[in-house]
């Protein structure tokens, strides 16, 4: 399975923007990039998600690089509801093997 | 948000006992699975299933075991829990192809004294 890197943690203040990074060197080409965050006592929810063209929804951008490995979950302003863990995984269709494993993700403080 | 609930939600149970979790989905999604997740270790996947009767394990299935006999559920058990076994866990649902979504479940609260 391919495999993400994030940083364990990073800081930002409120109305800041913030950049979270994602490594995943050994990408294929079907390969889709998928961001979710995990609130205290909460389940995990969809964030964005994109292929090969940046991305852009009412909670964020996503900016994938030219070469698919590595992205960027951009928060524009970021809020105190913004503090969470932040995953960054790689999904692949396809018979049995849609494993969908996460990593530790990074957890985002963000100061008022 | 995708109708996907979880039973029990918390639930507290001795060493020795065996244990079932619920997760029924609404959506009619394909794939289904189970994690667990514990401090310091982000989130485990335990198994998942792709099909009614079709599963396969993840990175930590021992000592759990699953079936899914129906589109809409599946189960997790612990045959003998141990308290090792004391976790948060999670269930998900995803139709099935790379663009699609994942859906979580709120999570079960699971205590082996």
């Amino acid at each position: 399975d391919a495999k993400t890197t994030q940083p364990n943690s990073m800081e930002s203040n409120e109305e800041e923007p913030v950049h979270l990074p994602c490594n995943h060197s050994t990408i294929s080409g079907t390969d889709y990039i998928h961001w979710y965050r995990q609130l205290p006592s909460q389940g995990p929810e969809y964030v964005i998600h994109g292929l090969t063209s940046n991305v852009n929804n009412r909670m964020a951008s996503l900016a994938i690089a030219e070469d698919r490995k590595s992205s960027t979950l951009i928060l524009h302003r970021a809020t105190l509801r913004d503090a969470a863990v932040y995953y960054c995984i790689l999904s692949r269709s396809g018979g049995s093997n849609y494993k969908l494993t996460f990593g530790k993700g990074t957890l985002l403080t963000v100061n008022p | 948000d995708a109708g996907i609930t979880q039973s029990p939600r918390h639930k507290v149970t001795e060493t020795g006992t065996p244990v079932t979790l619920r997760c029924h989905q609404t959506e009619n999604h394909r794939y289904m699975y189970w994690y667990r997740q514990d401090p310091g270790h982000g989130l485990r996947l335990i198994h998942y299933s792709y099909g009614v009767k079709d599963t396969d394990k993840g990175e930590v299935s021992d000592g759990y075991s699953v079936s899914r006999s129906k589109t809409e559920d599946f189960l997790l058990t612990l045959e003998s829990a141990t308290s090792s076994q004391t976790s948060v866990y999670f269930c998900a649902s995803n139709p099935g192809y790379s663009g699609n979504t994942i859906y979580f479940g709120e999570g079960s609260w699971l205590t082996v004294v």
